[in-house]
């Protein structure tokens, strides 16, 4: 079955600090990533996908995302952290033909100054 | 910068009661979705709609639900008779092609 698993419910990181957020994925095919970001109050931003190609790929905001087959990971990372990145992060998977999105649970990020 | 618009963000009504849920997608986009996220649970997939008939529907979207795009701008939900399990938060979400999806603000729902 397709599936997304966000290990971490919720991460607190001090202002300028790394993060990683983690996402593991199941899914029978090649599959296209996400990861969302929402803000309270917010609907889902996109911070950046992985369709095929350099496994690394770069989003908006300073985000960059690793996929790595064989683990079956996509995880999320920034060299430092602003305030303004405490938010709600969605890994999701997508199927290829229809678009459907499968998401993870979501990470809520804490930003401590 | 083109966006997906949602009404109302919120939505109260009272069990039994149908509710129509409105989404304008991004003007050049042919692929529309609606999501749900129940309080403190995941965003779940409830329907794809392309060429003007649903592509995909999930079993969440039963009988009750029903989308429709009435013009050329608009896609709407309708929940006939609206249970309290449907109180979420609801998700417009639209594409150009089958693969990225932007996403509306969400409408909230809460059924008395």
């Amino acid at each position: 079955a397709q599936s997304v698993t966000q290990p971490d419910i919720h991460i607190t990181v001090s202002e300028g600090a790394s993060l990683e957020l983690r996402c593991n994925y199941s899914y029978g095919a090649t599959p296209y990533l996400f990861w969302y970001v929402q803000s309270p109050g917010q609907g889902l931003q996109l911070l950046l996908k992985y369709f095929s190609g350099d496994t690394l790929v770069q989003g908006i905001k300073g985000f960059e995302a690793e996929f790595k087959r064989s683990q079956s990971s996509f995880n999320l990372r920034k060299p430092s952290v602003h305030w303004s990145d405490a938010a709600e992060y969605f890994c999701a998977v997508g199927a290829q033909d229809t678009g459907k999105l499968i998401f993870g649970q979501g990470t809520t990020l804490q930003v401590k100054p | 910068e083109p966006e997906v618009t949602q009404t109302p963000s919120h939505q109260v009504t009272q069990m039994g009661q149908e509710v129509i849920l409105r989404c304008v997608p991004i003007s050049n986009h042919l692929y529309f979705y609606w999501y749900r996220q129940i309080l403190g649970q995941k965003v779940e997939f409830l329907v794809s709609f392309y060429n003007n008939e649903i592509s995909e529907k999930s079993e969440i979207f039963d009988d009750q639900f029903s989308v429709e795009r009435p013009d050329g701008s608009n896609f709407t939900l309708k929940i006939r008779s609206t249970k309290l399990e449907d109180s979420a938060m609801y998700f417009c979400a639209s594409s150009e092609t089958s693969d990225t999806q932007y996403f509306g603000p969400g409408t909230r729902l809460t059924v008395l």
